[in-house]
């Protein structure tokens, strides 16, 4: 059963720490992205990836750090610099092919609070 | 600046009523515009890709249309199982990010 999953769906952090999104994939997609949602928004590009150990920053990559050491992994950290992160955080992955385009497919998502 | 503004914000109508959503956007030159459908606390759900002018695609009640202007996400006697935010996003060509518009937050009263 392919697809993008997402964890912790809810995670609560403290003012100064660092925390780390969990995103996985398993539809050998090439190009993976992170988004950040905010009520009344729109979603936001932070970073994306389109092979290992490769990543662009996104719109809003500040405080934001990531890694793809693995085709199927593409974690996001949430630095102590990030002064607002409270938000809906969405993982994405699409195939990438030169002759198509290929739409993006997301997770579940991750409820990032700040205590 | 690539922009996609999303109108109405929200919409309520009667189970059965038809309507359309709008999604206007401003490109330099498009590779396509997407159609989510996004429920509340869940991932959007990929609905449509439209690539050029006067392209339509239809899904069970739900039909997309495509101007160089604008798109439409028509739907027809919806259901309450239809309630949902309609998440609109357009790439422009050699770009690799989508940008999304704000969202229309429909819900169908039974």
């Amino acid at each position: 059963d392919g697809g993008i999953t997402q964890s912790p769906k809810y995670l609560f952090r403290k003012e100064g720490q660092n925390v780390t999104l969990s995103c996985e994939q398993n539809l050998n997609h090439d190009a993976m992205y992170w988004y950040r949602q905010d009520p009344g928004q729109g979603l936001r590009l932070i970073y994306y990836s389109q092979i290992v150990n490769d990543f662009q920053k996104g719109d809003i990559a500040e405080g934001y750090s990531v890694s793809r050491e693995k085709k199927e992994s593409f974690p996001l950290t949430v630095t102590s610099a990030q002064k607002n992160p409270t938000a809906f955080y969405l993982c994405a992955s699409r195939s990438w092919d030169r002759s198509s385009y290929n739409e993006q497919f997301f997770g579940p998502g991750t409820r990032l609070t700040v205590l | 600046e690539d922009q996609v503004t999303q109108s109405p914000e929200a919409l309520r109508l009667q189970e059965g009523e038809s309507s359309s959503l709008n999604c206007s956007y401003t490109v330099s030159g498009l590779r396509g515009l997407f159609w989510y459908r996004q429920d509340p606390g869940k991932g959007p759900e990929f609905l449509f890709t439209l690539y050029s002018a006067g392209e339509e695609k239809e899904k069970e009640r739900l039909k997309a249309t495509l101007t160089k202007k604008e798109s439409f996400l028509h739907i027809t006697a919806p259901k309450p199982e239809d309630s949902a935010t309609y998440l609109c996003a357009v790439q422009a060509r050699g770009a690799q990010k989508l940008v999304f518009g704000q969202g229309t937050r429909l819900t169908i009263n039974p």
